[in-house]
């Protein structure tokens, strides 16, 4: 099993520029999530869905869309990528709720936007 | 914001000694969870730790809670260079469908 894989790896932009970042995972988990990593934030959610067809907004949403058209997939796509959007970007996935299950992530994909 | 705090935010310790990090948070919570990540990858979860426990062990780990206190700690005993990594504390509130995740302690096992 693959686990969560997460494509592409790394990815420069120019600002204005739109991206899709693509999360596959292997494990048949209902609920999925894209979080951001900055250097001394830690993981900030940005969206998650608890069911195919479902999304709904974390806690650093504004700037980023999301969809889960199927269960094993969840895209997070940038329309025009920003230079605060700079950031590793992590994806993730559980059984169930987070106060009853562990998250299992990605390697990551690290964005830089000029 | 919900965010936890790990203490200290960088740890520097001799290959077979032991190494605690703390962890405060701020709401009520149903679960607490630890988690790894080594440079460059994700994140590894380690061990979950409910509201109503207040110890819990895994191999050389040892989680403790205090919800009085609003603190958890991670005890990692006779570390290895391979725990070198950044250790990051997760907390999920009743009935949440996400976690909330520290700044993270970064351990550094010379060998």
């Amino acid at each position: 099993n693959a686990g969560v894989t997460q494509t592409p790896k790394f990815r420069v932009l120019k600002t204005g520029q739109s991206m899709t970042l693509l999360c596959a995972q292997d494990m048949n988990h209902e609920y999925m999530y894209w979080y951001r990593q900055d250097p001394g934030m830690g993981l900030r959610l940005i969206h998650y869905s608890v069911g195919e067809g479902t999304t709904a907004k974390g806690e650093v949403p504004d700037g980023y869309n999301v969809s889960r058209l199927k269960k094993q997939n969840f895209l997070l796509g940038l329309e025009s990528a920003a230079p605060s959007q700079t950031s590793v970007y992590f994806c993730a996935s559980s059984y169930g709720l987070a106060h009853y299950n562990e998250q299992f992530f990605g390697p990551g994909t690290r964005l830089t936007v000029l | 914001s919900q965010q936890g705090e790990e203490d200290p935010q960088a740890l520097s310790i001799q290959e077979g000694e032991n190494a605690t990090m703390n962890c405060s948070y701020k709401t009520s919570i149903n679960n607490l969870q630890w988690y790894r990540q080594n440079s460059g990858r994700g994140l590894v979860h380690l061990i979950l730790i409910r509201s109503n426990e207040r110890e819990k062990h895994s191999g050389r780990l040892r989680v403790t809670l205090d919800t009085s206190k609003k603190s958890s700690s991670l005890l990692i005993t006779a570390s290895r260079a391979a725990d070198t990594a950044s250790y990051f504390c997760a907390t999920a509130s009743t009935g949440a469908n996400n976690l909330f995740f520290g700044t993270g302690t970064r351990l550094t096992v010379i060998p």
